[in-house]
């Protein structure tokens, strides 16, 4: 089956405990991407890859650090977790390598709480 | 700055009636707008995709519209079921990777 997912899907953490959440794609798509969504605003791009060792910042990057060292993998570091970065968080993939006209294939999301 | 507002907030309607969602959007230049739905605690799938030349595009009861000129979106549910709450965005895309997402409107159909 056709899936985006990610690890854990529920994380209750504390201030400056570093973290990662992993995100992996069994579709061969080039293009992976994450997004935060917050209540009553849009989602938010941290950070995108266009393919192996190719990734660039989105609109809120600050605070977060990915990897691209393998096609189906995109893991989201948290180096040290902050109260502002709890949210909702979501992988994203497509086959096309700048996400224009591919469907964009979403995880099931990660909740991330920050104490 | 690139935006896309959806209306409204949120909608509540009886099962069997019907509903229209709107996007307006300034995102310049335009690639596509794609409607997606976000049941609660999932991921979000995606509807529907239409590019510059398309005005209408269908899936199942689902209908998505698009006036590139106005730069307005609809999107039409047809005799809604209660699997259809959920919370639906629109997504305009500029091209290189700018894709710029609206709040998105929460449907909740009632029995």
């Amino acid at each position: 089956e056709a899936q985006v997912t990610q690890n854990p899907r529920y994380l209750i953490t504390v201030t400056g405990k570093k973290l990662t959440v992993t995100c992996s794609q069994n579709m061969n798509h080039e293009y992976m991407s994450w997004y935060r969504q917050d209540p009553g605003l849009g989602l938010r791009q941290i950070y995108y890859s266009m393919n192996v060792e190719v990734t660039d910042k989105g609109d809120v990057p600050e605070g977060y650090k990915v990897s691209r060292k393998e096609k189906r993998n995109f893991p989201l570091i948290l180096e040290s977790p902050s109260p502002n970065q709890t949210s909702l968080y979501f992988c994203a993939s497509s086959l096309e390598d700048r996400g224009n006209t591919g469907e964009l294939f979403f995880g099931e999301g990660s909740r991330l709480t920050v104490l | 700055k690139n935006q896309v507002e959806q209306s409204p907030q949120s909608l509540i309607i009886l099962e069997g009636k019907n509903c229209t969602l709107q996007c307006n959007y300034t995102v310049s230049p335009f690639s596509n707008l794609r409607w997606y739905k976000q049941d609660t605690g999932r991921g979000p799938v995606s509807l529907t995709i239409m590019t510059f030349s398309e005005n209408t595009k269908s899936n199942g009861r689902y209908t998505a519209t698009l006036d590139a000129d106005t730069k307005q979106s609809s999107l039409h549910i047809t005799a809604s079921q209660l699997s259809d709450s959920a919370s639906y965005i629109c997504v305009v895309s500029a091209g290189n990777n700018d894709m710029r997402f609206g709040a998105g409107t929460r449907l909740t159909v009632k029995p």
